[in-house]
């Protein structure tokens, strides 16, 4: 199956900063998503982007399937974005989504 | 907005016992699914469910059954709990295979 990797593991914000979270995939994928999990472990969706490039607000993604890797972007951190950021892969014809294990984004105010 | 409703948020049972965890979506959704998340694991599909009383097994579907006899919801049973089921139970559910999904609160389950 698809292994999905994210980077970096951990990262620390001051508020105000922008970021950017890498999740690489090893085969061609059909849906990518990505999640945020709030310290509460609400997962919260924040695009279906299995290609191109969408924007919520200060948050975009860009996903580039041809080169298998997804990109999320935030700008103007605040501290509710804490938490930790998931992108989530399938290829066709399956609903079994493979998770990455997350990036653990801390904003300090 | 779609609202996926898990019954309960922290649930403690004892070893041995039968556990249902509840799942109930609002947006007539066909596609339910349960999840569990361990640290250092993430998470993990144990079963999903594409209509009602259909059924396909995840990646770790041993010790669980599932139930879905009304499209909205979708119950995950523990035939008889063990400590290695101390988890969190993550209910999802997605319009469909091009659509986001969208994910109950958990179920923190502790089982002694």
């Amino acid at each position: 199956g698809i292994q999905v990797e994210q980077s970096p593991p951990d990262l620390i914000l001051q508020e105000g900063a922008n970021s950017t979270l890498r999740c690489n995939f090893s085969d061609s994928v059909n849906n990518l998503q990505w999640f945020h999990q709030n310290p509460w472990g609400q997962l919260i969706n924040l695009f279906y982007i299995p290609s191109g490039t969408k924007q919520n607000g200060r948050l975009s993604a860009t996903t580039v399937a041809t080169e298998r890797y997804s990109l999320l972007y935030i700008s103007s951190s605040q501290t509710t974005d804490s938490g930790v950021y998931f992108c989530a892969a399938t290829t066709s014809g399956t609903y079994k989504y493979i998770f990455g294990t997350g990036t653990r984004l801390k904003v300090l105010a | 907005d779609v609202k996926v409703t898990q019954s309960s948020r922290y649930l403690v049972k004892r070893t041995g016992e039968k556990v249902f965890l509840e799942c109930v979506q609002d947006m007539d959704h066909e596609n339910m699914f349960w999840y569990r998340q361990d640290p250092g694991l993430g998470l993990r599909l144990i079963y999903f469910s594409y209509d009602v009383k259909m059924k396909e097994k995840g990646d770790i579907p041993e010790g669980y059954s599932v139930s879905r006899e009304k499209k909205e919801r979708f119950s995950l049973i523990l035939e008889s709990a063990s400590t290695n089921q101390t988890s969190m139970y993550l209910c999802a559910s997605t319009a469909g295979p091009n659509y986001g999904y969208t994910f109950g609160s958990g179920t923190r389950l502790t089982v002694v």
